[in-house]
């Protein structure tokens, strides 16, 4: 089915390690995003993508990388997992920079 | 600082009943409103939408107002379902530049 994959979708970590998480989308979407849910906080943005070999800082974005080396890929990672991080991971992708955001089902990771 | 601002954490409605979601901006240049459901454990999917240039937008059984000049918007559910129990997310967006979403909205339909 079309749509947004995310990868793993459940993770524990330990303070210090790393990790990378990964989403993925068939849509030919040219936008993606990486957004954080906290309880109590809603969607915060994380970084975000405008077309293959592109990204930008969103509003939260210190502690995280991003890359898209393909299109059609938005990965996220962790260098050094901090306890504050222990949240619900959604990415979404969409075609143009407003309409139509379609979300994956979220990563959620606990930091120990 | 929070753009986009959700003040009720929940709502709790009889079914059949009306149910009305708040939502207030703070941004002069959004010009694109979404509203997002969101299950447990599942992504936000689209659900509804107005654009700066309209003040109403219907879909079935739920309408968006946009009240520019109180930079205020709400989503109309009638009538509400059980099924529509939800977290609901208010999300507003200025031209090239990313959604900035609302805290949201737990919405509890009671037979």
């Amino acid at each position: 089915n079309a749509g947004v994959t995310q990868t793993p979708k459940f993770r524990v970590l330990k303070t210090g390690q790393s990790m990378t998480l990964l989403c993925a989308q068939d849509m030919n979407h040219e936008y993606m995003y990486w957004y954080r849910q906290d309880p109590g906080m809603g969607l915060r943005l994380i970084h975000y993508s405008v077309g293959e070999g592109t990204t930008a800082k969103g509003e939260v974005p210190d502690g995280y990388n991003v890359s898209r080396l393909k299109k059609q890929n938005f990965l996220l990672g962790l260098e050094s997992a901090a306890p504050s991080q222990t949240s619900v991971y959604f990415c979404a992708s969409s075609y143009t920079d407003v309409y139509g955001y379609t979300f994956g089902s979220g990563t959620r990771l606990t930091v120990v | 600082d929070q753009q986009v601002k959700q003040n009720s954490p929940s709502l709790s409605v009889q079914e059949g009943r009306i149910s009305i979601l708040n939502c207030d901006y703070t941004n002069s240049m959004f010009d694109y409103f979404l509203w997002y459901k969101k299950y447990p454990a599942e992504g936000p999917t689209f659900l509804i939408s107005i654009s700066s240039i309209k003040d109403k937008n219907e879909d079935g059984r739920f309408t968006v107002f946009l009240n520019k000049s109180a930079k205020h918007l709400s989503l109309h559910i009638v009538p509400s379902q059980p099924g529509d129990s939800a977290v609901y997310f208010c999300a507003a967006s200025a031209t090239g530049y990313a959604l900035n979403f609302g805290k949201g909205t737990s919405l509890l339909v009671t037979p």
